[in-house]
């Protein structure tokens, strides 16, 4: 079984609308990336938080640390958006990070 | 300009002709790893550094070997290559002194025939 559970797995969405994509984990965690990678391959990440919420733009990522349960929040989605989103908590004991499947993310204009 | 450089991009190789893909970093982040990426498996974690001269196996180490000498610097060695090793490679960075996010390089995606 993976340590980090991503859902959905596939998303489409229509330009404009509000997109949420989860990531659960198991372990014990200093810290959580959300991570994003175009098609042709390069990966961007978009936040490291510990705690609480952070917000950068349209983007919004949260974190329940009791509930090992991640959050991010694309509002007003936009075709740039497609992409593949991955979440990679971070272990507490020697930073071993482990990386959920992916959600590939379609926006339609 | 912050980065990560890989090198190379692409390459193409034969069943136990050794490699090694480079990677360097110019901001002067204490933790270093590689990652290799596969379709319906998602990024893995091969190896990785905390700081120089301190490596440690991630979730799939065999038949790769790294080396962190310089803390620039942290090498991806396939001393005798094989097919099951044609994948695409991600070298990545970051500090914990001052909470960075991840960096990473921009690939390499290496065939084994």
């Amino acid at each position: 079984k993976n340590e980090v559970e991503q859902s959905p797995q596939n998303l489409t969405a229509q330009e404009g609308e509000f997109i949420t994509i989860n990531c659960s984990y198991s372990v014990g965690i200093s810290a959580l990336h959300w991570l994003q990678q175009h098609p042709g391959g390069g990966i961007v990440s978009l936040f490291m938080l510990s705690s609480g919420k952070k917000k950068h733009g349209r983007l919004i990522a949260t974190i329940n640390i009791q509930e090992k349960h991640s959050s991010l929040h694309i509002t007003a989605s936009h075709p740039r958006d497609s992409a593949v989103y991955i979440c990679a908590p971070e272990e507490t004991s020697g930073s071993r990070l482990t990386f959920g499947e992916g959600t590939q993310l379609t926006v339609n204009p | 300009e912050a980065q990560v450089t890989q090198n190379p991009r692409y390459l193409i190789t034969v069943t136990g002709k050794k490699l090694t893909v480079t990677c360097s970093q110019n901001m002067n982040h204490e933790y270093m790893s590689w990652y290799r990426q596969d379709p319906g498996l998602g990024l893995r974690q091969i190896y990785y550094s905390m700081n120089v001269e301190v490596t440690d196996k991630g979730d799939v180490p065999e038949g790769y070997k790294v080396s962190r000498k310089e803390k620039r610097n942290f090498p991806l060695i396939l001393e005798s290559p094989s097919p099951n090793q044609t994948s695409l490679y991600f070298c990545a960075s970051f500090s914990y002194s001052y909470n960075s996010p991840l960096h990473f390089g921009n690939g390499t995606r290496l065939t084994v025939t």
